[in-house]
């Protein structure tokens, strides 16, 4: 079954408009939730998250994670065209045995001018 | 160095071939990790390493697939008799140590044919 589990999968926009990207998670030992930006191919980390209720900002994208509902959501506001790029969602665990960071699926998203 | 490398970034291979990816991760990193991306899935983990211990071979799907690191940097992802499933983009991420953000390279686009 998938721990961490990122909505929607796919997502199309306009220039200007603004996104939610949702992703929740299911791990025994959670340490920290982190969000990369992946544009053809080598993911660039975005934010890193391990306390509830308090955003991280960066520009136009934002992050909130909430500990208790597990769940993390990413926004872009006033989205452009370069914004159109695979956004994943990983999940630090202790003691795991994948490593220490267990990705969703992503969702593409892709802006239209 | 400026950034995770890894070579090379595309590799074409037929079908019974072995093949040798390489990463050479940020210097000072201690901590290197294998993904494996395929079309439509996240990424992956196949292997960890960290400083002298040894690595967690975890993720690894076959025993057709090892990895080694040299003195603690440059690391080799070796693949033994490919198959067409194992077409996938490889990407190598490195960390400061464990619980740090990991950094990824662009990764190696294999295509068994």
């Amino acid at each position: 079954e998938d721990k961490v589990v990122q909505s929607p999968l796919s997502l199309v926009v306009h220039e200007g408009d603004t996104v939610t990207l949702n992703c929740s998670y299911e791990v025994t030992n959670f340490r920290s939730l982190l969000w990369y930006k992946q544009e053809k191919k080598a993911p660039t980390f975005l934010f890193m998250l391990t306390s509830s209720g308090i955003e991280k900002k960066s520009g136009r994208l934002s992050s909130i994670l909430d500990k208790k509902e597990l769940f993390s959501i990413l926004n872009i506001t006033a989205t452009q065209t370069g914004d159109s790029a695979i956004y994943l969602c990983a999940v630090e665990e202790y003691g795991g045995s994948q490593g220490n960071l267990i990705f969703g699926k992503g969702t593409k998203l892709s802006v239209k001018p | 160095g400026a950034g995770v490398s890894q070579s090379p970034s595309n590799k074409v291979t037929e079908k019974g071939k072995d093949v040798e990816l390489r990463c050479d991760p940020i210097s000072g990193h201690t901590a290197l990790y294998w993904y494996r991306q395929s079309l439509g899935q996240g990424l992956e983990f196949l292997i960890y390493f960290q400083g002298n211990s040894a690595p967690d071979k975890s993720g690894l799907p076959s025993d057709r697939f090892s990895a080694e690191r040299t003195g603690g940097s440059v690391s080799t992802l070796t693949i033994q008799r490919t198959q067409q499933e194992d077409s996938a983009v490889y990407l190598c991420a490195s960390s400061l140590d464990k619980w740090n953000i990991q950094y990824f390279g662009a990764g190696t686009r294999l295509s068994v044919l």
